[in-house]
């Protein structure tokens, strides 16, 4: 079954305590991102990233850090986190396609609440 | 800079009314590509429907049906015949570069 799959699900942790989110896909996709999901605020774009070793900056990429050294993974790291983290975490995954295909629509997996006390 | 503006925050509607969610974008881009995305109460996301910028043809699909305007920079999305199976936060979203913005979204609530 074609998937995104994040790990974990659900974290409570306490401030300045790394942690990872993982992601996997299992589509052969180029393109991975990451989420965050706030009230109010939508979906903000954290890091995304269109091929191996190749990541760049979304809108808010403050506090995370990101690697993608195999095409299916793309983990989520956060090395101090802080409360304003608390949040929920989607990662998403695409084909890059070309011309009028590009940009094509992303499967998210099913998201990891994080929270930061 | 790009940016989405879904203005309604939340619509409520009893079955089988039509609901309309706006969603209005700015970018100083000539190529970019307007998302639909669904979020449920189970929490996924689940894609509707994409268009791009050079692609103006409203579209039907069952009972939901697209109004893309660029001369409005708007992309509308109606639900005709709403169902208890429609209640969920709708997300429109922009993308160029693969950068993607979404709106805050507006959250959709049918009543039996």
């Amino acid at each position: 079954e074609a998937q995104v799959t994040q790990n974990p699900r659900y974290l409570i942790t306490v401030t300045g305590k790394k942690l990872t989110v993982t992601c996997s896909q299992n589509m052969n996709h180029e393109y991975m991102s990451w989420y965050r999901q706030d009230p109010g605020l939508g979906l903000r774009q954290i890091y995304y990233s269109m091929n191996v070793e190749v990541t760049d900056k979304g809108d808010v990429p403050e506090g995370y850090k990101v690697s993608r050294k195999e095409k299916r993974n793309f983990p989520l790291i956060l090395e101090s986190p802080s409360p304003n983290q608390t949040s929920l975490y989607f990662c998403a995954s695409s084909l890059l396609g070309q011309g009028v295909y590009s940009n094509q629509p992303q499967h998210f997996g099913d998201g990891t609440r994080l929270s930061i006390l | 800079a790009q940016k989405v503006t879904q203005a309604q925050t939340e619509i409520s509607v009893v079955e089988k009314e039509d609901v309309t969610l706006d969603c209005v974008y700015e970018t100083r881009d000539t190529t970019y590509y307007l998302f639909w995305y669904k979020q449920p109460p189970s929490g996924e996301l689940v894609f509707l429907i994409r268009r791009n910028s050079f692609d103006e043809q409203n579209e039907i699909s069952g009972r939901y049906s697209w109004n893309f305007q660029k001369s409005t920079s708007s992309f509308n999305f109606t639900i005709t015949a709403s169902q208890v199976v429609d209640s969920a936060v709708y997300f429109c979203a922009l993308s160029n570069d693969y950068k993607l913005s979404f709106g805050a979204g507006t959250t959709v609530t049918v009543r039996a």
